[in-house]
């Protein structure tokens, strides 16, 4: 399996335009995490889908914010209008069940947003 | 209180040296702990797992939980010049299996 890919890797836009940024896990994994990085506020878990479906999206910081997976092997996340404070790595990651325990997350090369 | 806290160094050791990087949780429901190593402009990698309490050993890796307390710590023997990175800590529920990470504690390894 490749991994978890990512795309795009950078991304620059203006300020207001709709930004769209787009994961697909690997295959097999139940569970899809979308994070975002910063340095100063580390690695924030934005939203998380089990079987597809979202269980919890309290981390997305607001409405113009949203995720979607329409199926297993794709999922993405949308900004919209963007504004400079939204500059971050996102970073999406997946994995399996298992045993519920040790049971880690593989991560994507992450999509590098710029806001101007 | 964040849920999982790191301090974010630069924790600065030298080459041969143990490093020793610590974590606290607030959850008490998190049941499984992992360390990661994110190198500048990367993504993170897995380093450990640990879900019991006691020490976990892998190579020049050990990592030690301790429930009663919340802590969940990462040695690091013989530490190389390779070993400089921003090291998180997550955990992880049983109930919501929602992944958590801390902020990340910045090792830096000196010849």
């Amino acid at each position: 399996d490749a991994g978890v890919i990512q795309s795009p890797r950078h991304e620059v836009t203006e300020m207001g335009q709709e930004v769209t940024l787009r994961c697909k896990p690997i295959s097999g994994h139940d569970y899809l995490f979308w994070y975002r990085q910063t340095m100063m506020r580390g690695l924030e878990l934005l939203i998380y889908f089990n079987n597809n479906v979202p269980i919890d999206d309290s981390g997305m910081p607001e409405d113009r914010f949203s995720a979607k997976m329409p199926n297993a092997s794709f999922s993405t996340l949308k900004i919209q209008p963007s504004e400079p404070r939204d500059s971050a790595v996102y970073f999406c990651a997946s994995s399996p069940l298992r045993d519920r325990l040790n049971t880690e997350a593989f991560f994507g090369q992450g999509t590098r947003l710029t806001v101007v | 209180q964040k849920e999982v806290e790191q301090n974010s160094g630069p924790l600065s050791v030298p080459e041969g040296a143990i490093a020793s990087l610590n974590c606290t949780y607030s959850d008490r429901v998190s049941q499984s702990f992992f360390w990661y190593r994110q190198y500048s402009g990367k993504s993170p990698e897995l380093i450990m797992s640990i879900y019991s309490n006691g020490d976990k050993e892998d190579g020049r890796f050990t990592a030690q939980l301790n429930k009663a307390s919340q802590y969940v710590s990462l040695l690091i023997r013989d530490s190389q010049p390779s070993d400089s990175a921003t090291y998180l800590c997550a955990s992880r529920s049983y109930n919501t299996d929602k992944l958590i990470f801390g902020t990340g504690t910045r090792l830096q390894v000196f010849p």
